[in-house]
């Protein structure tokens, strides 16, 4: 079945090292995104890819980085500089960026920074 | 004030209770997601809306576009309709990709 791939499920790191999540889809979809999610709060987008090779900001890129080297793969860096990392990470995949594509969404990752 | 506000917060009802969730908006949208979040996180898309009603098992979503308002009902609710409940629009002026995400609304049904 096709779908969204995301790990591992739960992340531990020390404090000031660089982590990297990854997300891999099968979908053959051209766009991909990474969300963050904190208690109470909507998702917030970090990053988008509308396609290979191209990656934009979101509204809260600091601290973060990506690359989108394969179509299927849009892995994300937390790095030292993001000053509170600790939080449930989603990515998401659609077929494209117009408005009539739905998101399929993964499982998460819940990283705890330590 | 949020963008996209969603009530209740939190919802119990008992096995077989009809269930509304409201989702209101302030801004012109696209498009409007209800989305499902389970207990371990993932989440499933339900609805994706851009005007009138939808219908899916049990599941109905319905859109207001000049009152900026969705509703999302669940009839005869069962215990395995327990998560939070996600709204989230797509806005005319956004950048593209990006959507708005209420907080959710946490269900819970007891048996």
């Amino acid at each position: 079945d096709g779908g969204i791939t995301q790990s591992p499920k739960y992340l531990f790191r020390k404090e000031g090292q660089n982590v990297t999540l990854s997300c891999e889809q099968n979908l053959n979809h051209d766009a991909m995104y990474w969300y963050r999610q904190d208690p109470g709060q909507g998702l917030r987008l970090i990053y988008y890819s509308q396609i290979v090779n191209d990656f934009q900001k979101g509204d809260i890129a600091e601290g973060y980085s990506v690359s989108r080297e394969k179509k299927e793969s849009f892995p994300l860096t937390v790095t030292s500089a993001q000053k509170n990392p600790t939080a449930f990470y989603l990515c998401a995949s659609s077929l494209g960026t117009g408005q009539r594509y739905g998101y399929t969404f993964g499982s998460g990752t819940r990283l705890t920074v330590v | 004030k949020n963008e996209v506000e969603q009530s209740p917060q939190n919802l119990t009802a008992q096995e077989g209770e009809f269930i509304t969730i409201n989702c209101s908006y302030s801004v012109g949208i696209s498009a409007l997601h209800w989305l499902q979040q389970h207990p371990g996180g993932g989440i499933v898309s339900l609805f994706m809306l851009s005007s009138g009603k939808k219908k899916h098992g049990r599941l109905i979503a319905t859109i207001n576009i000049q009152e900026k308002h969705s509703s999302l009902h669940i009839t005869a609710s069962h215990p395995r309709d327990s998560a939070v409940y996600i709204c989230a629009v797509r806005s005319k002026g956004g950048s593209q990709g990006n959507l708005i995400f209420g907080k959710g609304t946490k269900l819970s049904v007891k048996p």
